[in-house]
């Protein structure tokens, strides 16, 4: 069975500080990790990382997989008010279907 | 505009009733799924489907029971088999090949409270 477990479950921090959150996973057959931004309702799409991508940036935001200790990690550079959401870490194995195994989330909150 | 469609947004049922809620895309994907997410946790998969007619359980397919006769629609009844129903719920659909990882959208969601 696929298991996702992220830390911590819950943050706070201020406005202009760095975070880092953590994904450890156990996938039989890995094909990809993922990361999403959930707000309020929809998770949004921030990164994917494969075998052949292991280090992904896009901002303030960067992601890095290490396929050997089964981990990946999301950094968040100068952190705004805006960043403030449950960050969601997922698996996607080699088998058809496509189903994504996800993590219980980190809830971020970033105070002014 | 292509995605998909949750309705209602919010719905309350009472103790005993069974609930359909409701998911359409236009993005012509193959598959589609239900998870289920609870306060502090993350998206368990109900069900999902593959292919037109077919569905399999997903980890936590127990009083819930899922239709999928057209590609585009993916209707999930909550029954009142379903024990702790007040969840969100979230539809999504992909691609069912090469990384559909990358393409997954999901629904905004229904949020079904029990009174």
């Amino acid at each position: 069975e696929d298991k996702v477990v992220q830390s911590p479950l819950s943050l706070v921090v201020h406005e202009g500080d760095t975070v880092t959150l953590n994904c450890s996973y156990e996938v039989t057959n890995f094909r990809s990790l993922l990361w999403y931004k959930q707000e309020k309702k929809a998770p949004t799409f921030l990164f994917m990382l494969t075998s052949s991508g292991i280090e992904k940036k896009s901002g303030r935001l960067s992601s890095i997989l290490d396929k050997k200790e089964l981990f990946s990690i999301l950094n968040i550079t100068a952190t705004q008010t805006g960043d403030s959401a449950v960050y969601l870490c997922a698996v996607e194995p080699q088998t058809s279907g496509s189903r994504l195994t996800f993590g219980e989330g980190t809830q971020l909150t970033v105070n002014p | 505009d292509g995605g998909i469609t949750q309705s209602p947004k919010y719905l309350f049922r009472k103790e005993g009733q069974n609930v359909t809620l409701s998911c359409e895309q236009n993005l012509n994907h193959d598959a589609m799924y239900w998870y289920r997410q609870d306060p502090g946790q993350g998206l368990r998969l109900i069900y999902y489907s593959q292919i037109v007619n077919d569905f399999q359980k997903g980890d936590i397919a127990e009083g819930y029971s899922v239709s999928r006769e057209k590609k585009e629609s993916f209707p999930l009844t909550v029954t009142s088999a379903q024990k702790n129903p007040t969840a969100f719920y979230l539809c999504a659909s992909s691609i069912d090949r090469g990384y559909a990882g990358y393409g997954y959208t999901f629904g905004s969601g229904t949020r079904l409270t029990v009174v």
